[in-house]
């Protein structure tokens, strides 16, 4: 079963710092990866999607990198801004189970003006 | 507007009456799946849906049954609720072509208290 960890738990950045956010997972057979942000009392956005032959990808200031030898995804979010505040999570499945996600509990972020 | 709509999205019962979390999508995604958001623990799945008329158990299915004949709805049945089921729950769908799952489309949630 995939297990998938991140850390730090909760993180607090002063506006216009670059932040970077950790998943990291247990099996290399990873299919693609997710990163979400979630917003109090709201469901999930999906931010960036890494297929298991992509290396990274790129979204505005959100670039997600994805190492499968040692299993680890980083999301950067560039020139952090008071609305970049909130809940990132990263999720997984592996290529013999690709329907089957597995979730990180998620990196609270705050973002000081 | 493409989007994931679950009803109702909030709802209190009692222990052992049956109820249903309707989901739907206007996307026509062939994947849908369901997960509940429980304080400490996360987002855990509970069922998923590849296609219609097939169905996947994800981590924690135990008490939850889910259908899936057309495919724009995957609705969740609680035969008979517990207090352990009270969570937040989830539904989320994707495209899914020869093989490359996309972005899962997540719905608003529906809160779920049991007493």
């Amino acid at each position: 079963k995939q297990e998938v960890t991140q850390i730090p738990a909760a993180l607090s950045v002063p506006e216009g710092e670059n932040l970077v956010l950790n998943c990291s997972f247990t099996d290399s057979a990873i299919y693609n990866l997710q990163w979400f942000r979630q917003d109090p009392g709201k469901g999930l956005t999906s931010l960036l999607l890494i297929q298991s032959s992509q290396r990274e990808q790129t979204s505005g200031r959100l670039n997600a990198s994805l190492d499968k030898s040692s299993g680890r995804s980083t999301l950067y979010i560039a020139a952090s801004q008071p609305g970049d505040s909130a809940t990132y999570l990263c999720a997984g499945t592996t290529t013999d189970s690709w329907g089957k996600f597995q979730f990180g509990a998620g990196t609270q972020v705050v973002v000081t003006p | 507007e493409a989007q994931v709509t679950q009803n109702p999205r909030y709802l209190i019962t009692v222990t052992g009456k049956k109820l249903t979390v309707t989901c739907s999508q206007n996307m026509n995604h062939e994947y849908m799946s369901w997960y509940r958001q429980d304080p400490g623990l996360g987002l855990r799945q509970i069922y998923y849906s590849m296609n219609v008329e097939v169905t996947d158990k994800g981590d924690v299915p135990e008490g939850y049954k889910v259908s899936r004949k057309e495919k724009r709805n995957f609705p969740l049945i609680l035969e008979s609720p517990s207090p352990n089921q009270t969570s937040l729950y989830f539904c989320a769908s994707s495209l899914y072509l020869g093989g490359l799952t996309d972005t899962q489309y997540f719905g608003p949630g529906t809160r779920l208290t049991v007493l």
